[in-house]
């Protein structure tokens, strides 16, 4: 498809599991971002990858958050041993270069529902 | 404190009249403003982008307009249809990127 792709839009586990959830980018972007939205707040940023340099992993809230790019696409956040304050919707974007001094317009995907039980 | 302020944190309007919404920020330095508007249950999608030397910047129904020397910005819509009903995000960069809590438009019949 020509957006930004996510899989699953829904995800419900148990406490204690690890989760993993996958971004396709628009193809020919180089930054990709992941973004967590709880029930009725704003967009919390997470983690941000820009071409072949190391990520911005500065928004993970604990260690037990981890993401990775392969081949500077497909993008992957892992959740391990996840908490019930993980329950939210995670979002990926992608844009054509960084974007945060460029005025460069970020894509969104359709986000995936994290509930913890 | 949240950087980005928006106001209001909700609004309900009747179909066809105008409304406005604020955005205050204290991020410095600055590189650019965007709004967003999100769908209940969507990702956001991008409505402007609007770097230190803009002032206005319009995208259909939607005019956005931003005083970087007040450090405000305000997304103002025209004729508002039931379709505008959405959240609304505005987003400051500069080193990073902060974003506010989101105005909650809904337009009635």
């Amino acid at each position: 498809g020509a957006g930004v792709s996510q899989s699953p839009s829904n995800k419900v586990t148990e406490k204690g599991k690890d989760v993993e959830l996958r971004c396709d980018p628009i193809s020919g972007h180089t930054a990709l971002y992941w973004y967590r939205q709880s029930l009725g707040q704003g967009l919390e940023f997470l983690i941000y990858f820009q071409g072949n340099s190391a990520p911005d992993k500065s928004g993970l809230p604990s260690d037990r958050f981890s993401a990775e790019r392969t081949g500077g696409s497909v993008s992957t956040l892992t959740i391990q041993r996840t908490q019930q304050e993980d329950s939210a919707v995670y979002l990926c974007a992608s844009s054509l270069y960084q974007s945060w001094q460029v005025a460069d317009t970020q894509y969104f995907g359709p986000g995936t529902r994290l509930t913890v039980l | 404190k949240n950087q980005v302020e928006q106001s209001p944190q909700s609004l309900i309007i009747l179909e066809g009249k105008n409304c406005t919404l604020q955005c205050n920020y204290t991020v410095s330095p600055f590189s650019n403003l965007r709004w967003y508007k999100q769908d209940t249950g969507r990702g956001p999608v991008s409505l402007t982008i609007m770097t230190f030397s803009e002032n206005t910047k319009s995208n259909g129904r939607y005019t956005a307009t931003l005083d970087a020397d007040t450090k405000q910005s305000s997304l103002h819509i025209t004729a508002s249809q039931l379709s505008d009903s959405a959240s609304y995000i505005c987003v400051v960069s500069a080193n990073d990127m902060r974003f506010g809590a989101g105005t909650r438009l809904t337009v009635k019949p």
